[in-house]
């Protein structure tokens, strides 16, 4: 079976520092790859997807980056964090660009 | 960007009785699906309605769909105590690869 693996699960990091979120997909292959971001009550925005390696499109400016540098493996990065880029992380996948997400349980970044 | 629009964005009820939830969206859809969060938690799946639907049901869920007024309702029927949680519409567009969610309905279900 499919599972999805998502950390760290809490963070807190100092604005300015470099993040690094990960998330990995066990059990099929090729699937696409997203990152959302759910603000505190909010619903939920799309940062990334990929639908292969090192294929990324960005759905918003921001101070942020991904990367897939594996078919399963999907990294949520940021040079230097800012006190916006607080929130909640979710990764998901899917194995056709239909069909339901199946989502990650998610890491809790908070910058001070 | 968002597209899925719930309403009401807070529910209450007792157990037993039925909640229900309503979504609008703007674009045309492939298909739209109905997402539950438990607080601090990922999204779990329930169900997914596509664009030539109009009724489907999975459990004590039912979903409709009516294109032509691009809106979507979710029924829980017989809610439980457990069913506390927020729900989430999101819509599968023509020209897409990603899922585009509503801000959600906060579900409480008070025993």
């Amino acid at each position: 079976s499919q599972t999805i693996h998502q950390w760290p699960a809490t963070l807190v990091q100092p604005v300015g520092s470099p993040l690094s979120l990960e998330c990995t997909v066990e059990g099929t292959s090729n699937p696409n790859l997203y990152w959302y971001r759910q603000a505190a009550g909010r619903g939920l925005q799309l940062l990334f997807y990929s639908v292969g390696i090192g294929q990324i499109s960005s759905e918003v400016p921001q101070n942020l980056s991904a990367s897939r540098p594996q078919d399963r493996q999907f990294i949520l990065s940021s040079k230097k964090l800012l006190l916006s880029d607080s929130g909640f992380y979710l990764c998901a996948w899917r194995t056709s660009s239909t069909g339901e997400l199946f989502f990650g349980e998610g890491s809790r970044l908070t910058v001070l | 960007s968002q597209q899925g629009e719930e309403d009401p964005q807070a529910l209450s009820i007792q157990e037993g009785e039925n909640a229900t939830m309503n979504c609008s969206y703007k674009t045309s859809i492939n298909n739209l699906q109905w997402y539950r969060q438990n607080s601090g938690r990922g999204l779990v799946h329930l169900i997914l309605i596509r664009s030539n639907e109009r009724e489907k049901h999975s459990g004590r869920l039912r979903v409709t769909l009516d294109t032509s007024k691009k809106s979507s309702s979710l029924l829980i029927t017989a809610s439980r105590a457990a069913d506390t949680a927020s729900y989430f519409c999101a819509t599968d567009e023509d020209s897409g690869y990603a899922l585009n969610f509503g801000k959600g309905t906060s579900l409480l279900v008070t025993p």
